[in-house]
Formats: C-alpha cells, structure tokens, sequence
C-alpha cells in the first residue's frame, strides 16, 4: 500500500511568488490534514479535510494560504504571495476514521515538502 | 488545547530499554494518548495508542497512569534506530487535529 505522498520535496521560491504544495493521502482515506513547521518552532496544525470539505481551518496563517481538496482525492496547498516567515516545512497526514473512532486513528505523515522563500 | 510535557532529552544506551515519560494532567476523560516520531529529515511516524489500559505492540509498550494524568512510552531494546524525537499527543472526540509539543529528542549511544 502506497503511503502519504508530496510533492515537491523542496521548493525554493523568491518572496512575493506563488508555490504549490501537491499532497496524495492513502487512497480510500477521507481525512486530510495539513501541519507545519517553521524554523525553531514546533509542529502546528494547518487545516483538515473531510473528503472535499474543509472540516476545520482554525491553524491557517493568513489569507494568503489557499487549500483544496477537489474531488476529496489529493489536496494542494497554495501560499501566493509567500513571505520570507513562510519558510518552512510542510507535512500532509492522512487517516481513515471519523468522531470518536477519529480521536483514535492513527495520521500517516508524508515526508514534508520543505519550503525555502528568498 | 489538552497539553503535555515532555523532557527535552534524553539519553540510552544501545540494546537498553528506554523509559520515556510524558505528562498531561488536564487530559479529559475521552482524549486519547498517541506517541509518534520523527526521524530526520522525515515525517512523524506512529509509535502506538492507547485510552485507559496499558498497551503493546510490536515496537513499544505505552504505561498509563491510573488517573491517566501521565504516561510512559517504553522501548524494550533501543537500537540506533530509535534514535528520533518522540512526541506524546492527546487527541480528543471529534477534534482530531494533533498538537505536537517539543517533544523528548531520544540519543542512542552504541
């Protein structure tokens, strides 16, 4: 079975331009989860999906990042236009259950996509 | 938030079993504990789960306290492997978004 995967594994972009993060979950995995990690800083969570609904965006930065999961398949993550602070690395995670079953479920994390903003 | 606290490091000899604790006294009573790792330059990766009761898999055993306020994530035999940053995650009903600490960086001395 196929893991999480994301592309690009790095991305170097200049500030003020557009990336965007490809992630491919577990196939048959209806949640989809974005996190991050910035220089120095812990893990934070980004968003969650629910097939293509946004179930829960409460850790998105700004409105400069877009995510979308059309189709409730793979989810992009767009950061336009990105800052020098976006530097990072970005981690998709998948898992399977909802409620309480959820609370459960073991998240599968893709290797990251590291992002490097000039 | 239910937050945990873990020890920034620690350290194990290669072949020993390792002791890693983590604290969450305001768990709730349907939070889940999960411990992941990250290895470098990798994603966090499953270690193993458990609610009430003390569990075991093929890579650890995690030890809840009665009042479930702490816990312990046990590896039998540290390998060089092992050597990773763990995290202790509590997850709650319906909320499953993880909050990832500072976790316990783990050295393995050979």
């Amino acid at each position: 079975e196929a893991g999480v995967t994301q592309f690009p594994s790095h991305s170097v972009i200049e500030k003020g331009q557009t990336v965007t993060l490809r992630c491919d979950p577990i196939s048959g995995h209806d949640n989809l989860y974005w996190y991050r990690r910035v220089m120095g800083k812990e893990i934070k969570f980004l968003l969650h999906f629910v097939k293509e609904s946004k179930q829960d965006e409460s850790g998105m930065p700004n409105n400069r990042f877009l995510a979308e999961r059309t189709g409730g398949t793979y989810s992009t993550l767009k950061v336009q236009p990105a800052e020098l602070e976006d530097s990072g690395v970005y981690f998709c995670a998948s898992s399977q259950e909802r409620g309480l079953a959820g609370a459960r479920d073991t998240q599968y994390f893709g290797p990251g996509t590291r992002l490097t903003v000039l | 938030d239910a937050k945990t606290t873990q020890p920034n490091s620690m350290e194990s000899n290669e072949e020993e079993p390792v002791h890693l604790p983590c604290n969450h006294s305001t768990i709730s009573g349907t939070d889940y504990i999960h411990w992941y790792r990250q290895l470098p330059s990798q994603g966090p990766e499953y270690v193993i789960h458990g609610l009430t009761s003390n569990v075991n898999n093929r890579m650890a055993s995690l030890a809840i306290a009665e009042d479930r306020k702490s816990s312990t994530l046990i590896l039998h035999r540290a390998t060089l492997r092992d050597a990773a940053v763990y995290y202790c995650i509590l997850t709650a009903y319906n909320f499953n978004k993880f909050y990832f600490g500072s976790g316990t960086k783990l050295n393995v001395k050979p």
